[in-house]
């Protein structure tokens, strides 16, 4: 059964450094998310990305978040530079179209650790 | 704006117990409701979703628009139902969905 995968699973990064988290969505798939899940809180929406672009994005997806589909099966998540607050759950999801029948595949999330 | 309210964190029950979870929403159009499932170590999946209306692991989940209300429930709690479960909205017109906080279900044997 094809799945989401995302690597690493967990990334330790200094306050202040840059740290790409990577995923490879299912391959027929064409909306990619990631959201994130600080530890004890829910799950929150960052950004969805369709046709190499940004199609929408949360007020928490600020200028020092970027998204990229670089090579047509990586879609990835770059945090410019890191804070302490940035500690949290990352997961990225795909779906095949946006009907109402569609379902979000997830990965199984990268743990990102800010020293 | 959409929210999902999931009062509760934990719910603990005995096997074979009924179990409810709730979920409330606020939501001014018509929106589509999920159920999602977190195993312990396993990747957030979707268990079941309102427009099916179907009955996965023993689980259903009716959408009660008066009450704005999408509790899931089970009449009999087995342990491997433990998990983190999360009720999800799509806003009408949108693909993205909104994720209330989350319950940890314990079944304990």
């Amino acid at each position: 059964e094809p799945e989401v995968t995302q690597t690493p699973s967990h990334q330790v990064t200094q306050m202040g450094q840059e740290v790409i988290l990577r995923c490879v969505p299912i391959s027929n798939h064409l909306y990619f998310y990631w959201y994130r899940q600080i530890l004890g809180q829910k799950v929150e929406f960052l950004v969805s990305f369709y046709n190499n672009e940004i199609s929408e994005k949360s007020e928490i997806f600020d200028d020092q978040f970027s998204v990229e589909r670089p090579d047509g099966s990586n879609f990835t998540l770059k945090i410019r530079s890191t804070k302490l607050e940035d500690s949290a759950m990352y997961f990225c999801a795909s779906s095949g179209d946006r009907g109402p029948n569609t379902e979000a595949f997830f990965g199984q999330g990268t743990r990102l650790t800010v020293v | 704006a959409q929210r999902v309210t999931q009062p509760e964190k934990l719910l603990s029950v005995f096997k074979g117990a009924p179990v409810e979870l709730k979920c409330n929403y606020s939501y001014s159009g018509s929106p589509e409701l999920f159920w999602y499932v977190q195993y312990s170590r396993q990747r957030l999946q979707l268990l079941l979703r309102h427009i099916s209306r179907e009955s996965i692991k023993g689980f259903t989940a009716d959408l009660n628009k008066g009450e704005t209300s999408f509790h899931l429930k089970k009449p009999f709690a087995q342990e491997e139902d433990s998990a983190m479960y999360y009720c999800a909205l799509r806003p009408g017109g949108s693909y993205i969905p909104t994720f209330g906080r989350g319950t940890s279900l314990i079944v304990h044997p």
